[in-house]
């Protein structure tokens, strides 16, 4: 079975800090891992994801997160926080060629950024 | 290029009357379609998917039902509305086993059952 762990709810940072939200999988195979952000009342955006090569994945807003193989985990990160990035974040996995398997979503993991 | 339509935005209705919600793509064929449920801004629960018209897949049994009556089209339905049923609610798409095989989502609709 496919698993999503976000151990944190809530995220506070200073704006211009780094901020860091952690992920880790659970699954039986090679993983496609994806990160969404959701604004109040808003559908989930993707802002992007890890399929194969490079371990360290760039996205939008300038986001970016680092498949750790070894640690199943999948954190994304950005060196300089932005008041405008606090929303909902959600890490999601799929295992490669899985078919019509839906994502596995973790419970989301509120990012407030402080001015 | 794609996207994806939900209607209405915001709805209110009594409990134990009835439900149609309404999720439609546009740009793209043969999609999987998906529904889900957010309960208080938290954490996504699946309850249909679809891999194609009149073809669908429950999550999660209770007082929902879901149909897909065209290639790019799936209803969210209900005869008697709960309280429990209020939430926002997701409708997503992805085109399987290539080499995207991202889910994108709808702007969603938030049910309030009163």
């Amino acid at each position: 079975a496919q698993s999503v762990a976000q151990p944190e709810d809530q995220v506070n940072v200073a704006e211009g800090n780094p901020l860091t939200v952690k992920c880790t999988y659970s699954v039986s195979g090679n993983p496609y891992l994806f990160w969404y952000v959701q604004y109040p009342n808003r559908g989930l955006q993707f802002l992007l994801k890890y399929i194969t090569g490079d371990n360290l994945v760039k996205g939008s807003y300038g986001f970016e997160a680092e498949f750790n193989k070894s640690q199943t985990s999948f954190h994304l990160k950005k060196p300089s926080a932005l008041v405008s990035d606090s929303a909902l974040y959600f890490c999601a996995v799929r295992v490669i060629n899985s078919g019509n398997t839906p994502l596995v979503f973790g419970k989301g993991t509120r990012l407030s950024v402080i001015a | 290029s794609q996207t994806i339509h939900q209607w209405p935005a915001t709805l209110v209705q009594p409990v134990g009357s009835p439900l149609s919600l309404e999720c439609t793509v546009e740009g793209t064929s043969n999609p999987n379609l998906y529904w889900y449920r957010q309960a208080a801004g938290r954490g996504l629960q699946l309850l249909f998917y679809s891999v194609g018209i009149g073809q669908i897949s429950s999550e999660v049994p209770q007082n929902l039902s879901a149909s897909r009556p065209q290639d790019r089209q799936f209803i969210l339905s209900s005869k008697k509305l709960l309280l429990s049923d209020s939430g926002f609610y997701l409708c997503a798409w992805m085109i399987p086993l290539g080499p995207q095989e991202t889910q994108y989502f709808g702007p969603g609709t938030r049910l309030l059952v009163l």
